[in-house]
């Protein structure tokens, strides 16, 4: 069983469309992140949820919109999407215990292509 | 700003060869974490230094921690061909948020 799976893993669209990607991890864990990776491979955290509440959000325009209907899943929502929004974007979750960062477990990726 | 800074930026070395990426950050750590990521997959968890810890290994990998010159390494020992992958450090703060920031990544080739 895939452990962090994400959908769709392409996705093409128009500037201007409204897009989601969808995560669920069936690992248990209490934290989900979303990250996105530029062309040149840099990885950069997004948002984070715990237990459902938002603990992380980086300096990410406001067309973005998590969302954590529980605590397995994490969805992005994506509002009138521009060309720079073209990335791979990735969901990770983690059991970070007593406020330490443990290691993460990613799904496969979503590859975001606006035209 | 971008917390780790890794080095080289790419490395082509041939199978049996070790490999040694270097990462560097800037401010203090919780832990330092290295992950694989092979083509146009997701990343994959390789081992967590704690910041009080030196050294740590697991099986072919061997990383090194020094929190004086902030910085780490990851060495692959009897490379592989299937090794060929991006490396990324990532260090996690010292506060409570989680949050893991990435360098930018080694690219590795080991040719057969």
């Amino acid at each position: 069983d895939t452990a962090v799976s994400q959908t769709p893993k392409y996705l093409v669209t128009q500037m201007g469309n409204d897009k989601s990607i969808k995560c669920e991890q069936n690992l248990g864990h209490d934290t989900m992140y979303w990250y996105k990776q530029d062309s040149k491979k840099f990885l950069k955290i997004m948002f984070s949820y715990n237990n459902k509440e938002l603990i992380i959000n980086e300096t990410v325009p406001n067309r973005f919109s998590p969302k954590s209907p529980d605590k397995a899943h994490l969805n992005l929502h994506i509002n009138s999407l521009e060309l720079g929004d073209s990335a791979v974007y990735f969901c990770a979750s983690s059991q970070a215990r007593t406020g330490a960062p443990y290691e993460q477990y990613f799904g496969p990726g979503t590859r975001l292509t606006v035209t | 700003s971008q917390q780790g800074e890794e080095d080289p930026q790419a490395l082509s070395i041939q199978e049996g060869e070790n490999a040694t990426m270097n990462c560097s950050y800037k401010t203090s750590i919780n832990n330092l974490q290295w992950y694989r990521q092979n083509s146009g997959r997701g990343l994959v968890h390789l081992i967590l230094i704690r910041s009080n810890e030196r050294e740590k290994h697991s099986g072919r990998l061997r990383v090194t921690l020094d929190t004086s010159k902030k910085s780490s390494s990851l060495l692959i020992t009897a490379s592989r061909a299937a090794d060929t992958a991006s490396y990324f450090c990532a260090t996690a703060t010292m506060d409570s948020s989680y949050k893991l920031i990435f360098g930018s990544g080694t690219r590795l080739l080991v040719r057969p």
